[in-house]
């Protein structure tokens, strides 16, 4: 079954510093990968995603993720934090048994930005 | 462009109580998913479906009753509701067809059982 670990529950980072929110997941197969973001007392929004082809993977708001599968990784990065970022952050993976519809989300990331 | 809609935003119930969480979507998506939020577990699926009358288990089912008629709406069910329940409920969709699998998601129910 896959599964997905995000390392650190809370981030916190000053503004104008790089972000970096880790994910690792488990999948017997090649997955897809999924960053959402959650703003307070909202819905999840998708960031990005990953299904095949270039393993850097452009998103919205100016973050990124590296789909590297020899770490099994799929870490999010944004080079200058804004205090806009300051929400919850999810990683997803779908694929294998469970097929592709449906997503396995990790535990998420906090991400505080301070002035 | 109403998206995916979730009704109530909040509500607080009894034990015991049967309560319905609604979901409606205008995208005319075939996948329909239900999910609860809890600190320190993230997002668990509850029930999902596939198309109108397809429906099926996800991690969390226990307790809950789903139900899906028409393509649009994919309402949740708590047949005698417990403490254990207390949660925010988010209703997602999503399209089929292969590299669609991206997921869009409601604004949420937070649900208090007292």
């Amino acid at each position: 079954a896959q599964s997905v670990t995000q390392l650190g529950s809370h981030v916190s980072v000053s503004e104008g510093a790089l972000v970096l929110l880790r994910c690792n997941y488990s999948s017997s197969v090649p997955p897809y990968l999924f960053w959402y973001v959650q703003y307070p007392n909202q819905g999840l929004q998708l960031l990005l995603k990953y299904t095949t082809g270039a393993t850097l993977v452009k998103g919205i708001n100016g973050f990124e993720a590296e789909f590297k599968k020899s770490e099994t990784s799929f870490h999010l990065t944004k080079p200058s934090a804004h205090m806009s970022d300051a929400a919850e952050y999810f990683c997803a993976v779908s694929g294998g048994n469970t097929g592709f519809q449906k997503l396995v989300f990790g535990t998420g990331t906090r991400l505080l930005v301070s002035p | 462009d109403a998206g995916i809609t979730q009704s109530p935003r909040y509500k607080i119930t009894e034990t015991g109580r049967q309560v319905t969480l609604m979901c409606h979507q205008t995208w005319s998506h075939s996948y329909m998913f239900w999910y609860r939020q809890d600190l320190g577990h993230g997002l668990r699926l509850i029930y999902y479906s596939a198309a109108a009358d397809i429906t099926d288990k996800g991690e969390v089912p226990d307790g809950y009753v789903v139900s899906r008629s028409k393509t649009e709406n994919f309402p949740l069910t708590l047949e005698s509701a417990t403490r254990s329940q207390t949660s925010v409920y988010f209703c997602a969709s999503s399209p089929s067809g292969r590299g669609s699998y991206e997921q869009y998601f409601g604004p949420g129910t937070r649900l208090t059982v007292t």
